[in-house]
């Protein structure tokens, strides 16, 4: 079965720190890869994708998430952590060969920054 | 231009009473999804629409739930004879295209409450 995992529940980093935020999936062939980020009481808001190319992709808000075929991993990097970087991160795949778009998302990593 | 909008934002029923949630997907777009959120979950994909067309429902519930997006208009999620298990938030996004490169763009939700 297709399917995304985040493995931690929560972060927590201080301010100006990296943060890393990990994603793991489990599909055949070559996955889109997403990262959206979900603030209370808000919908989600997309931060980036992988489609092809270079292993590392840069996002909105000085997010950026490296590729890694062998280890079907995307993780979220940030190379330092702001207080507002506080919020639900949701790693997502849609499907290879899927014609209609749908995304598979991972149960969702909460980050805490500490100032 | 406004971003996809979700009414109303907050809504409780009965038990046994019907439930209507209504999407606006962003201006231009034609493709619109359906995503369920449970407490303490990540989304679960629920439907896609184009107008007038149900494309995919394989995350439905098969009784109860039912989908449209007419020619002129909002989408309509449509939970009949609500139960407590259908508390959740239910989002809506759209896109320009059912092809997988494409983000998909969020609304703020409709969170359930079924007493």
């Amino acid at each position: 079965a297709q399917s995304v995992a985040q493995p931690e529940d929560q972060v927590n980093v201080a301010e100006g720190n990296p943060l890393t935020v990990k994603c793991t999936y489990s599909v055949s062939g070559n996955p889109y890869l997403f990262w959206y980020v979900q603030y209370p009481n808000r919908g989600l808001q997309f931060l980036l994708k992988y489609i092809t190319g270079d292993n590392l992709v840069k996002g909105s808000y000085g997010f950026e998430a490296e590729f890694n075929k062998s280890q079907t991993s995307f993780h979220l990097k940030k190379p330092s952590a702001l207080v507002s970087d506080s919020a639900l991160y949701f790693c997502a795949v849609s499907p290879p060969g899927s014609n209609t778009g749908k995304l598979i998302f991972g149960q969702g990593t909460t980050l805490q920054v500490k100032p | 231009n406004a971003g996809v909008m979700q009414n109303p934002r907050h809504l409780v029923r009965r038990r046994g009473q019907e439930a209507r949630l209504r999407c606006s997907p962003m201006k231009g777009h034609s493709h619109v999804y359906w995503y369920r959120q449970l407490p303490e979950e990540g989304l679960k994909f629920m439907v896609y629409l184009q107008k007038e067309n149900i494309i995919d429902e394989s995350g439905m519930p098969k009784e109860r739930f039912s989908a449209e997006f007419p020619k002129e208009g909002p989408s309509i999620l449509r939970i009949q004879q609500v139960v407590r298990g259908d508390s959740a938030a239910y989002f809506c996004a759209s896109s320009t295209t059912a092809r997988q490169a494409y983000e998909q763009y969020f609304g703020p939700g409709t969170r359930l409450t079924v007493t």
